[in-house]
């Protein structure tokens, strides 16, 4: 079936630091990619998506590839702040599906000053 | 600025008990999807809604829990009896068709005794 796998956490970085997380996926037919982030006591918030193949999503300095031939889509950002504490999700959507998620289990980024 | 809301956003009950989430989906929003978060299993889809009608409720255990959408502006989420092993923060997200981003409300954070 449909899936998503996320390199586990916690992660925790130096301010300024290069940040990737990794993420993999499983699908059928042709899904669109999300990266969302959780902030401590809130809702997931989109941070950026790619619907087709070499795409790049982008926001807030974060930058992720959907890569077709080696099923990823791998988080990047050049230099982390402290603000970007939180839980980042990998997931994919599959049209056929009525629009159904699917979530990776998350991957917490602690950066610290 | 639309958002999610979800009431309460904070619920203490007693094994055995009723509880009932609300959902205000985005103003024009026709898809309305229910998410359970916990440690455990991570974020999992319970069940999802377009132009109010219930599209899947696979993840949903059907002998304790329903959902419906009484109207556009409203969808519900109902246990009972509650468990211990319901609790968990519950999400609710909306957005526009098949394909476009989910926005999710802050969550309703459930803790059933």
């Amino acid at each position: 079936g449909d899936s998503v796998t996320q390199m586990e956490g916690p992660v925790t970085l130096s301010e300024e630091a290069f940040l990737t997380i990794n993420c993999t996926y499983t699908a059928t037919g042709y899904p669109s990619l999300f990266w969302y982030v959780q902030y401590p006591g809130e809702g997931l918030q989109l941070l950026l998506k790619a619907t087709k193949a070499d795409d790049k999503g982008s926001n807030k300095g974060f930058e992720a590839t959907y890569r077709k031939e080696t099923t990823s889509f791998h988080l990047e950002k050049g230099s982390v702040q402290v603000s970007d504490s939180a839980v980042y999700f990998c997931a994919l959507l599959i049209y056929n599906q009525g629009g159904k998620l699917i979530f990776g289990q998350g991957t917490e980024l602690s950066v610290k000053p | 600025d639309a958002r999610v809301t979800q009431t309460p956003r904070h619920k203490v009950t007693e094994m055995g008990q009723e509880v009932t989430m609300r959902c205000q989906p985005i103003l024009g929003h026709n898809t309305v999807f229910w998410y359970r978060q916990t440690m455990m299993q991570g974020l999992e889809l319970l069940a999802y809604f377009r132009n109010r009608a219930p599209l899947d409720d696979s993840g949903m255990p059907k002998d304790r829990f329903s959902a419906e959408m009484p109207d556009a502006t409203l969808a519900t989420l109902k246990i009972q009896p509650s468990e211990p092993r319901d609790s968990a923060v519950y999400f609710c997200a909306s957005g526009w068709g098949a394909g476009e981003t989910q926005y999710f409300g802050p969550g309703t954070r459930l803790l059933v005794l």
